[in-house]
């Protein structure tokens, strides 16, 4: 079974915090991805990433960045954490590069900034 | 650029019943690719289904199947014999060759006993 784990379930930053959001995959998927999910805006793209330090900005990346050192590590990283950025966090991984691949999630870290 | 709707906020079915959920979506392009993913409360997001826009044979897995329309764009889930398993919200999904995916807003399914 494909394994995508994500570092907390739960966490609770305070604002200008720098935060980190670990993900990490068990099958050797070339591709990575951070989603941000909000009621009623379904799920956003953050970040992805196709290789090893290989990183390429989605729908919403301002205020995040991302590191990508080793193929089954993916960390996103809020440098200050501001209220507006409290929400669920998906992490996704994928292999190759055909369209019809699906992708693997992750629990998800629902993130609370005060 | 391309838009997945989900237009139903919310669904319900009774146990045993059968549900359809409605996703319809834009785009120009001609070969693409559309996904249901499932959200159960608290649990990790899976594949449901999907399907290549080329395929004109609607997909199926066991009690789910999908209604595609490509001239009206449209893919819609259809869950047979709907069990309390079921319960969790459901995701729209397209995607254009290997582009990101473009997700929908969801549609949370309640199933009553």
């Amino acid at each position: 079974d494909v394994k995508v784990t994500q570092s907390s379930r739960y966490l609770v930053k305070r604002t200008g915090e720098k935060v980190f959001l670990e993900c990490v995959q068990d099958m050797d998927h070339e591709n990575m991805f951070w989603y941000r999910q909000d009621p009623g805006l379904g799920l956003r793209l953050i970040y992805f990433s196709y290789d090893v330090k290989m990183k390429e900005k989605g729908d919403i990346p301002e205020g995040y960045s991302v590191s990508r050192e080793k193929k089954e590590r993916f960390s996103l990283i809020l440098e200050s954490a501001s209220t507006n950025q409290t929400s669920m966090y998906l992490c996704a991984s994928s292999s190759g590069t055909r369209g019809y691949n699906e992708q693997f999630f992750g629990p998800g870290t629902r993130l609370t900034v005060l | 650029a391309q838009t997945v709707t989900q237009s139903q906020p919310e669904m319900s079915v009774q146990e045993a019943e059968t549900v359809t959920l409605s996703c319809t979506y834009d785009t120009s392009e001609s070969d693409y690719y559309l996904f249901w993913y499932k959200q159960p409360p608290s649990r990790q997001m899976i594949l449901v289904i999907r399907q290549e826009a080329y395929k004109q044979q609607n997909a199926t897995e066991n009690r789910f199947s999908v209604n595609f329309q490509k001239a009206a764009k449209s893919f819609s889930l259809k869950i047979s014999d709907s069990q309390l398993g079921d319960a969790a919200m459901y995701f729209c999904a397209y995607r254009r060759n290997t582009d990101k995916l473009i997700f929908g807003t969801g549609t949370r399914l309640q199933v009553f006993p």
